[in-house]
């Protein structure tokens, strides 16, 4: 596609349940990255993809959450029982080579909320 | 960890005002920084960034940035204001080899017509 695709564009779900994210980045990009901006805050760094490996998930804030990516494409986002502190925007956004001066190409975001 | 300050969280301007919106980072070496705009209703795009030459860095919709390492800034200006920059404006920093940007937390930016 054109540009980087996220799906559900909204979730809501009720505490205690699992969600996932998708992302789906530009054609080509080989680095994603998810982010994470909740209300008031900036944007909180959760994992980092290099094709399909995670050199970087130090951004994880619990075991509850992890995330995959296959095929040097398309990434998942799992938050396992869910809790009120989740509800938030996350962002994915793709790279060229996830060099340090590279680009980043964001989506819209997945607004979560959890009731 | 490097941090991202961001001191402005909300401006509000009349149109033709002059823009300074202040970023401070914290890591002391090489670095690549980054200013991105969210617009109303849009997804983050790049606004402009530096890493490396001239200090000034001129970027999309008559924005400009100065990075002054002496201080640790990379401040984002524009001399006359239009309503359509109404956005949210990030100020964002790569370094040391990282791949990761950190981000600051962002400053609103009204723009009265």
């Amino acid at each position: 596609g054109a540009g980087v695709s996220q799906s559900p564009s909204n979730k809501v779900t009720e505490k205690g349940k699992d969600v996932e994210l998708r992302c789906d980045p530009i054609s080509g990009h080989t680095a994603l990255y998810w982010y994470r901006q909740s209300l008031g805050q900036g944007l909180e760094f959760l994992i980092y993809f290099q094709g399909n490996s995670a050199p970087d998930k130090s951004g994880l804030p619990s075991d509850r959450f992890s995330a995959e990516r296959t095929g040097g494409s398309v990434s998942t986002l799992t938050i396992q029982r869910t809790q009120q502190e989740d509800s938030a925007v996350y962002l994915c956004a793709s790279s060229m080579s996830g060099t340090t001066t590279g680009e980043l190409f964001f989506g819209e975001g997945s607004r979560l909320t959890v009731l | 960890a490097q941090s991202v300050s961001q001191h402005n969280h909300h401006v509000i301007l009349s149109e033709a005002a002059s823009l300074e919106l202040g970023c401070n980072y914290s890591y002391g070496g090489t670095v690549n920084l980054f200013w991105y705009v969210q617009y109303p209703g849009q997804h983050l795009q790049l606004l402009l960034k530096y890493f490396s030459g001239d200090p000034l860095v001129k970027g999309i919709k008559g924005f400009e940035a100065e990075f002054i390492k002496s201080k640790f800034s990379f401040n984002l200006r524009k001399p006359s204001v239009q309503w359509s920059d109404t956005a949210e404006y990030f100020c964002a920093v790569s370094s040391g080899g990282s791949y990761i940007p950190t981000f600051g937390r962002g400053t609103s930016l009204i723009v009265h017509p």
